[in-house]
């Protein structure tokens, strides 16, 4: 059974970089025919598709966040990692990962993480 | 490209069926047929209950349905149950390779 899991920061200082990892077990990034996935929430508010990786490195960004965010994919560790620069309050959010069953993407995201909150403030 | 749009809350007594909306553009909902539901109960991850527009996920009861006509998709839930009460999220795919999604609608047990 695949799990998955967000680590990093819970808190950042504006205009600083943000950077979580997800690390999966139970099952092989490389080895599964699948892209994977970051999410954000902000507090009372709805779900923000960040961006998709495949093992490969091949990306799908979310156009109004494209311009800071890097999601990187280290296969080796059975990790994928999301890095969103120059971050201000708005930033502020609960930031999942997760898997989507397709590759090419399905747009199905079939197993999340807990999710992992991260404040934006000095 | 704007959020897709759900109203903020619906409500139904138990054993009732509601219907929550979501609706979008020629550009998302209305041009490709990758429409998915997302319940989320406080505190925990989304999880998928409805893709492609009308096809169950694994394990989700058979009182879930989806469907969609032009530019707006609805999901369905009959014989309303105590524990269905939670948010629940559509998304669709876009143009230009992207993922939508709505604003989440609150759905009260009453």
């Amino acid at each position: 059974q695949l799990q998955l899991q967000e680590s990093g920061p819970g808190l950042v200082k504006p205009s600083e970089t943000l950077s979580l990892t997800c690390t999966a077990s139970g099952d092989s990034i490389s080895r599964t025919n699948n892209y994977w996935v970051w999410v954000r929430q902000s507090p009372g508010a709805g779900l923000e598709w960040i961006g998709s990786i495949y093992h490969t490195g091949s990306t799908y960004y979310n156009p109004s966040l494209k311009s800071r965010v890097t999601i990187s994919v280290d296969a080796s560790k059975n990790q994928f990692s999301l890095r969103l620069s120059s971050v201000s309050a708005a930033d502020t959010a609960v930031y999942y990962c997760a898997k989507d069953w397709g590759g090419p993407p399905s747009w199905n995201f079939d197993y999340w993480g807990q999710g992992a909150l991260v404040t934006v403030s000095s | 490209q704007s959020a897709l749009t759900q109203p903020a809350s619906v409500s139904g007594s138990p054993g009732q069926s509601i219907t929550i909306s979501c609706t979008g553009t020629s550009s998302d909902v209305g041009h490709y047929n990758y429409v998915s539901w997302y319940q989320q109960h406080p505190g925990k991850a989304p999880k998928l209950m409805i893709y492609d527009v009308t096809n169950r996920h694994s394990g989700v009861s058979n009182r879930f349905s989806g469907s969609k006509s032009g530019n707006t998709a609805s999901l369905t839930i009959s014989g309303l149950q105590a524990e269905d009460e939670a948010d629940y999220y559509c998304s669709s795919y876009a143009i230009s390779s992207t993922l939508l999604f709505g604003g989440g609608t609150k759905l009260t047990v009453l």
